[in-house]
């Protein structure tokens, strides 16, 4: 089946750019998905890519996928504190099937 | 305004009780899911049910059981067959396949 793969951990300074990657296996994979988890709390949608896409901006969201290689990559420009959250990958459309695989997710640290 | 509950927040289980999780949604949407969440991995799939009166096995169904009697409502129920239950639970809705989960805020379930 697919698998996900996601860095841990990533730390950034206050005002930086974060960069969050994550690589997938199934090049058949449609549907591309980055989703926030806060301490506690539900995952929340960020933003999605379709692979018929290279990228996808969104305020000061970046998503970039690179099919050939099965990678994906959320750009937060401007980071601040209340980015600091889990970062969650998640693919689906392999093999007809909807229901994404979900990465471990990347525990987002920003410091000032 | 629209969105997804789950309740309790914080559950407590004895060993050998079953336990019911509810999940409540006025979204309007079709399909809903049970994924349950343990430290530093990802979310792996309980159930899943795409329409009333019907729903299918996820990933780790053993010890679990689920019903879908209501389009907005989707309990999960943790039975004393499952042998670790101490976990994050999260239920999440779809519109329409493919197009994102919105999630609830999740149950934590503690074995006592």
């Amino acid at each position: 089946g697919e698998d996900v793969e996601q860095s841990l951990f990533l730390s950034v300074r206050e005002g930086d750019s974060s960069v969050i990657n994550c690589t997938y296996t199934d090049s058949s994979s449609t549907y591309l998905y980055w989703y926030k988890q806060e301490p506690g709390a539900g995952l929340q949608l960020l933003t999605y890519i379709f692979s018929n896409m290279d990228m996808k901006q969104d305020q000061r969201l970046t998503v970039l996928l690179n099919k050939k290689d099965k990678h994906l990559s959320l750009r937060i420009a401007d980071t601040q504190t209340g980015d600091s959250a889990i970062y969650f990958c998640a693919v689906s459309g392999t093999g007809g099937s909807y229901i994404p695989t979900f990465g471990r997710g990347t525990s987002l640290i920003v410091h000032p | 305004d629209g969105g997804i509950t789950q309740s309790p927040k914080y559950l407590f289980r004895k060993e050998g009780q079953n336990v019911t999780l509810s999940c409540e949604q006025n979204l309007n949407h079709d399909a809903m899911y049970w994924y349950r969440q343990d430290p530093g991995q990802g979310l792996r799939l309980i159930y899943y049910s795409q329409i009333v009166n019907d729903f299918q096995k996820g990933d780790i169904a053993e010890g679990y059981s689920v019903s879908r009697e209501k389009k907005e409502s989707f309990p999960l129920t943790v039975t004393s067959a499952q042998k670790n239950p101490t976990a994050f639970y999260l239920c999440a809705s779809e519109m329409k396949l493919a197009y994102g989960y919105t999630f609830g805020s999740g149950t934590r379930l503690t074995v006592v």
